[in-house]
């Protein structure tokens, strides 16, 4: 069974920085299977990133993904206020325990 | 465009069966994996299954004993069963549409489930 395991639990930034979220995958995968997601408080996650590196319909550019085999990041180039939210990656069936962006 | 709702009990007592439906508007069920996810309160997200529009079912190994995913297409639906349920069942239910079984591109507003007496 894979485990993602992602880093930092909870990320304290400003607005208009720069924010890099990792996920790690306790074994090789294949980035086909691999996205990220945002959710915010009383909402349901909302795709951002699929195929480790493809922005979703609507997803502003500011929102990047990359890597490969065990260690994939989100990159979000510069924070806007409505990015503070908990981000999730997800392989398959398997997701991460999420990572918090906060207002530092 | 496509837009999914959960709907079911909001509270069922332990040892009975948690079901909920979910209703596909703007689209139909061809084509896509459709999929069940929860959230415990404060926590994660957890997969629970999905079915394929041919009927094709997949469990997560940890639920499999307890869980049914069915659907009905000419109502655009499909359907979560989950068998004696307890506390650790509480959580609030997402339904999602999946691309190719992969990532989980619509999903539902959830529906929060809690078992208790």
């Amino acid at each position: 069974e894979i485990v993602l395991t992602q880093s930092p639990g909870t990320l304290s930034l400003s607005p208009g920085e720069r924010a890099t979220l990792s996920c790690r995958a306790s074994q090789s995968v294949s980035s086909t299977y691999l996205a990220w997601y945002q959710q915010k408080p009383g909402q349901a996650p909302r795709l951002l990133i699929y195929g480790a590196l493809d922005r979703a319909t609507g997803i502003p550019d500011r929102f990047s993904g990359s890597g490969f085999g065990t260690d994939f990041t989100l990159t979000i180039s510069r924070l806007e206020p409505e990015d503070f939210a908990v981000y999730f990656c997800q392989h398959y069936k398997t997701f991460g325990q999420g990572t918090m962006v906060e207002v530092k | 465009q496509v837009q999914l709702q959960e709907s079911g009990p909001g509270l069922v007592k332990p040892s009975e069966t948690l079901s909920l439906t979910c209703t596909v508007s703007g689209g139909s069920l061809i084509s896509y994996y459709w999929s069940w996810i929860r959230q415990p309160p404060g926590k994660g997200l957890e997969w629970i299954g999905y079915i394929y529009y041919s009927g094709t079912t997949d469990y997560n190994p940890s639920l499999k004993s307890r869980v049914t995913i069915s659907k009905d297409t000419s109502n655009n639906q499909f359907s979560l069963r989950l068998t004696s349920v307890t506390a650790a069942d509480t959580a609030l239910y997402y339904c999602a549409r999946t691309y190719n079984a992969r990532h989980m591109d619509v999903w539902g507003k959830g529906t929060t489930v809690t078992v208790s007496s």
